[in-house]
């Protein structure tokens, strides 16, 4: 069966630090792979999707990138963080078009 | 552009029924649900592929209106464990992308 990781759980940053989030998705091959950031009582928004590595489509623009090393390694990054990019950030993937299954989130949150 | 739902918030009693309405300015090519627990990821409720459609997971169904461009969820007979927050978003035939809305807050109380 198929399973997703996401790690760390919870984060502490400074503004103006680094940030990466990891992203992994077990017993599947070629997934689309997507990052959503949610802000506290608010809707997902779609940050960024990927259909294949080094295949990035990004959909706000932000101080934030995303990268696909791996077939099933999806990387949230950023150089500098700002006080609004606290929020809980969701990795999904999905075979084509069909579901997308989350995980289990990083709880971010910038002092 | 985000679908819309209504209503924002519904508070129930147990056994209580209750509609969930997402609704998309753009044709939709398939409706997916999900269900989000305070603090916790969304979970896959169901998805509609095609005008007309509708499906059911013990009392909690669906419908899609490709016509009329939208869904709704039904949940029948509420229990505690409906309460959260629900999620409909529309899917894209190619990149498998999702837009969704705003949520609607559920709560069943005792």
């Amino acid at each position: 069966s198929q399973t997703i990781h996401q790690w760390p759980a919870t984060l502490v940053q400074p503004v103006g630090s680094p940030l990466s989030l990891e992203c992994t998705v077990e017993g599947t091959s070629n997934p689309n792979l997507y990052w959503y950031r949610q802000a506290a009582g608010r809707g997902l928004q779609l940050l960024f999707y990927s259909i294949g590595i080094d295949q990035i489509s990004s959909e706000v623009p932000q101080n934030l990138s995303a990268s696909r090393p791996q077939d099933r390694q999806f990387i949230l990054s950023s150089k500098k963080l700002l006080l609004s990019d606290s929020g809980f950030y969701l990795c999904a993937w999905s075979q084509n078009s069909g579901t997308q299954y989350f995980g289990p989130g990083t709880r971010l949150l910038v002092l | 552009q985000q679908p819309v739902q209504s209503p924002q918030a519904v508070i129930l009693r147990e056994g209580e029924d209750a509609v969930i309405n997402c609704s998309s300015s753009k044709a939709l090519y398939s409706v997916h649900w999900y269900r989000q627990k305070h603090g916790e990821a969304p979970v896959f409720l169901m998805i509609l592929l095609k005008g007309g459609e509708q499906k059911g997971h013990e009392k909690i169904s669906a419908s899609f209106n490709e016509k009329k461009q939208q869904s709704s969820l039904y949940l029948t007979a509420s229990q505690l464990s409906y309460s959260g927050t629900y999620f409909c978003g529309h899917g894209s035939s190619n990149t498998g992308k999702l837009i969704f809305g705003q949520g609607t807050t559920l709560q069943v109380k005792p």
